[in-house]
């Protein structure tokens, strides 16, 4: 069975400073997919990025970066300068590829609040 | 090209009603999954609709169904409402069903409460 976990339930940090969000997940499966989700106060979840399990490399977008370890079973994401505009809340997810099931396991979320 | 959107955006039943919830996906995108999103419980998967057939269901009583029509639209049917129902249901739609890499693209929610 597959389980994501989001061991930190609330991080506050002060605007500009840089932010790391853990994930870890558990999966059999030997080809999955991550994600990151970001849910503002108005519920929507939007897409941030999408990493498959054979792409260990690390990523950056803008202030946003996330580094993959299949070693660990971790995704984690990092805002540097973070902002006001960054709360909200962020979930880690995990969907089977092998099956070719689209479901998506989701963690139980890290709130963010940046304060000005 | 509009977003996935879902109507009622909010909505308050009593128990023991039942309520039908309306998901449109993005203009071309063929599969709609459904989530379940509480305080207790986080984010859970419903079901999955593509090509107007359930391909995949979450862990849920039977009161909770779903279908999809020709033109993609997606409704959730819940009934015999619990109070254990409020929660904010996500509406989800991607381009295939198969294809793996296709991103989830996520719609406002309804929210429902169940008095």
């Amino acid at each position: 069975a597959q389980k994501v976990t989001q061991a930190q339930t609330e991080i506050s940090v002060v605007e500009k400073e840089d932010v790391t969000l853990d994930c870890v997940y558990e999966t059999r499966d030997t080809t999955y997919y991550l994600f990151w989700y970001k849910q503002p106060p108005s519920g929507e979840l939007v897409f941030l990025i999408r990493r498959n399990s054979f792409d260990e490399q690390n990523e950056i977008s803008g202030r946003y970066s996330w580094n993959f370890q299949k070693s660990t079973s971790s995704f984690n994401f990092t805002i540097t300068a973070s902002q006001v505009v960054d709360s909200a809340v962020y979930f880690c997810a995990l969907s089977e590829a092998e099956t070719g099931r689209r479901a998506l396991t989701f963690g139980s979320g890290t709130r963010l609040q940046v304060q000005p | 090209k509009a977003g996935v959107t879902q109507t009622p955006r909010y909505l308050i039943k009593t128990r023991g009603q039942q309520v039908t919830l309306s998901c449109s996906p993005i203009s071309g995108h063929r599969s709609v999954s459904w989530y379940q999103q509480t305080p207790g419980q986080g984010l859970q998967f419903l079901f999955e609709y593509f090509s107007e057939t359930q391909r995949n269901k979450g862990n849920f009583p039977g009161r909770f169904s779903g279908r999809q029509f020709s033109n993609s639209r997606s409704e959730m049917n819940v009934s015999t409402l619990e109070l254990g129902d409020s929660a904010l249901y996500l509406c989800a739609s991607s381009l295939e069903q198969v294809a793996r890499d296709n991103e989830q693209f996520f719609g406002p929610g309804t929210r429902l409460t169940v008095l």
